[in-house]
């Protein structure tokens, strides 16, 4: 089954704890792609990625890292997270061609409280 | 940059239709997506335009007009399980990236 999958689905922690959020695809997209959501603001990118070894940051990289290592997997590292990156997070791919849909795939989400 | 805009909530009768809107500012444009978000869980694909006009899906439609900026989503024989929030996002044209810009989403709240 074509899927993103996305882990933990929740977690608390402390600040200033480590944490890294991983997300794996099996459809052998080339786009993957970092979201925050948070009561109205909507979906905001943190970074993304248009292939192995090629990252950018999205709208609001402050406070994470990631790393596109493998084409299928794309964590994201809180270094030492703070209760403003409370939220809940989402992970996403798509094949990045020229033609055609081109639809966002999205994982579960990953709900993320930091005390 | 790009804004998009569409209403924050909207509140309709099972049965009836109802029209979301989307209007959108973007320096370049390269297609328009829709997709429906229930709470708590990950949004899901309705439909994509990149061309002028109705596109047709069952009981929802998406329409396009890439001169005005604007875009609606339209929901008929609405059912409570539509109860969700619809999000339009717009794909730019730049620099060969394909990612898409999502609006904040406006929920929609079907009643008995």
């Amino acid at each position: 089954e074509a899927q993103v999958t996305q882990n933990p689905r929740y977690l608390i922690t402390v600040t200033g704890k480590k944490l890294t959020v991983t997300c794996s695809q099996n459809m052998n997209h080339e786009y993957m792609s970092w979201y925050r959501q948070d009561p109205g603001l909507g979906l905001r990118q943190i970074y993304y990625s248009m292939n192995v070894e090629v990252t950018d940051k999205g709208d609001v990289p402050e406070g994470y890292k990631v790393s596109r290592k493998e084409k299928r997997n794309f964590p994201l590292i809180l270094e030492s997270p703070s209760p403003n990156q409370t939220s809940l997070y989402f992970c996403a791919s798509s094949l990045r061609r020229l033609a055609g849909d081109r639809e966002l795939f999205f994982g579960e989400g990953s709900r993320l409280t930091v005390l | 940059g790009q804004n998009i805009d569409q209403p924050t909530e909207m509140t309709a009768t099972e049965g009836a239709i109802v029209q979301i809107n989307c209007t959108y500012q973007t320096s370049g444009f390269n297609g328009l997506f829709w997709y429906q978000q229930h709470a708590g869980e990950a949004p899901t694909f309705l439909s994509y335009n990149v061309l002028d006009g109705l596109e047709e899906k069952g009981r929802f439609s998406s329409f396009l007009s890439r001169s005005k900026g604007y875009s609606y989503l339209l929901l008929k024989e609405l059912q409570m399980k539509d109860s969700a929030s619809y999000l339009c996002a717009v794909r730019p044209l730049s620099g060969g990236s394909y990612i898409p810009t999502f609006g904040r989403g406006t929920s929609l709240i079907v009643h008995p």
